[in-house]
């Protein structure tokens, strides 16, 4: 099946560090990959669409320059947080589309950062 | 946007029990997803529901895409301390590929 890779699973570092993670896709190929914010005891929200070859869309209230989203290849997206504070502290999972790029999507193990 | 409501917010089940939840909405969907999310790990797909009416299931979960598109359910027979977690109904927005989460049902089988 269509398995996706996150690195790293955890993440703790100062306040003002950039952290950058990697999503890849170990057996197929996406153009389309996701990357989501969850909080404890909540849901996943989306945070922005990456597309390989273009810029990723972003949703409302995320900060692009403070996100930053690159989609080099079929295979990786990095998400990097810039500048991270506490309030970044978060559970940053990733997904990606096969099949053609319908759904379902399949998720990675996401990355557990936390900023002190 | 788009909401899915998502119920019961919380279970407390005894092992062998059967479990149900559902998700409502009042927009029409073409795709509905049902996903389980175990404690600091990624959700993993259950159930993938394509077509209104459609009953799948996958060894001891079964979920139904509900006539109307607007609702799905998923069923857990005779419960296991594994079926321990989070499990989430999704559905991708507005004909994007962007998938809009329920907010969950926590579910936890005593031995």
């Amino acid at each position: 099946g269509a398995v996706v890779s996150q690195h790293p699973s955890r993440v703790i570092c100062k306040s003002g560090t950039s952290v950058k993670i990697e999503c890849r896709s170990l057996d197929f190929q996406a153009t389309t990959m996701f990357w989501y914010r969850q909080f404890p005891k909540q849901s996943l929200m989306l945070m922005a669409t990456s597309n390989e070859g273009s810029k990723a869309t972003y949703e409302q209230g995320v900060e692009k320059d403070k996100f930053l989203i690159n989609h080099a290849s079929l295979t990786l997206s990095t998400l990097t947080v810039t500048s991270a504070h506490p309030e970044d502290s978060s559970f940053y999972i990733c997904s990606a589309l096969d099949n053609g790029g319908t759904q379902p999507q399949h998720f990675g193990d996401g990355t557990r950062l936390s900023i002190l | 946007g788009q909401q899915l409501n998502q119920s019961p917010q919380s279970m407390f089940i005894q092992e062998g029990e059967d479990v149900s939840m559902n998700c409502t909405s009042s927009s029409i969907f073409n795709t509905w997803l049902w996903y389980k999310q175990d404690p600091g790990e990624g959700p993993v797909l259950l159930i993938a529901l394509y077509k209104a009416g459609e009953l799948t299931s996958n060894g001891r979960l079964t979920a139904q895409f509900g006539i109307t598109r607007k609702d799905s359910f998923l069923n857990i027979s005779a419960s296991i301390p594994s079926d321990v977690g989070i499990y989430f109904c999704a559905v991708p927005q507005g004909g994007s590929e962007k998938l809009v989460f329920g907010k969950g049902t926590k579910l936890t089988v005593n031995p």
